[in-house]
């Protein structure tokens, strides 16, 4: 059970957008810490994809976007390639558990 | 370029002890923030311990009293001791600098630095 939640899969065709939702409460993303996005590709370690809840590191495309309100934040791909398949992870701090804490990660499948 | 390595993991017996190994080059390790996380077999990410720049450290309680997370400054090493090993603590080990941002006068603080380099992940399998 992870503190925050994440949809355990997504799918959408080549050139489709979609969306992966993080939720969780208020003491993490509602008590207003960022939220960073990272990729794992099958086989490999993740990789930062987005930090502080909308900032591409140098080398990301901008096909992929994230924003956070409230106790929630998303990550948006558009443009989807075949090989944007892999899981993703949301990740923040909670301070009821002096930590950093991730989503359970959600499996892209690209049709 | 900044690397990480992982060395050290392998299988291990029910309440035995490993030391996992994190060497580093293209960073001093001993000002940067450091942390472990493991992935279970067929499942998420989670965070396990942290080093501050200053050498504070912080581990999350599933594994509080059992691993110690630590750094030699001449090897430019990280380090995760690992006692009193269990079933769940079964999984790949990655080391991984924390970094902040920000553009003139703010910074993040602490609690927001992310995850920017991984190392390969090493391998601990806890069984008899």
């Amino acid at each position: 059970h992870s503190v925050l939640t994440q949809p355990p899969s997504v799918s959408g065709a080549p050139g489709q957008r979609v969306t992966i939702s993080c939720t969780g409460g208020s003491s993490n993303i509602g008590a207003g810490y960022d939220v960073h996005w990272y990729q794992q590709l099958p086989g490999t370690a993740p990789k930062v994809l987005i930090y502080g809840n909308n900032n591409r590191p140098s080398g990301v495309p901008d096909r992929f976007s994230g924003s956070k309100s409230g106790t929630s934040a998303s990550l948006a791909i558009t443009g989807l390639q075949p090989d944007d398949e892999a899981d993703y992870y949301c990740q923040s701090y909670d301070s009821s558990l002096s930590g950093w804490v991730f989503g359970g990660g959600t499996k892209l499948t690209v049709l | 370029e900044v690397q990480l390595v992982e060395s050290g993991g392998g299988l291990i017996q029910p309440g035995g002890s490993l030391r996992l190994s994190c060497a580093a080059s293209g960073i001093t390790i001993n000002n940067s923030y450091m942390s472990w996380v493991r992935q279970a077999p067929g499942k998420g990410l989670e965070w396990v311990s942290v080093i501050y720049g200053g050498g504070s450290t912080y581990h999350a309680d599933s594994v509080k009293g059992r691993f110690t997370i630590s750094r030699d400054k001449s090897k430019n090493t990280l380090y995760l001791q690992m006692n009193s090993l269990r079933a769940g603590d079964t999984a790949v080990y990655y080391c991984a600098t924390q970094v902040g941002y920000g553009s003139g006068n703010y910074y993040v603080r602490y609690f927001d630095y992310y995850m920017d380099v991984w190392g390969k992940g090493t391998t601990v399998t806890v069984s008899s």
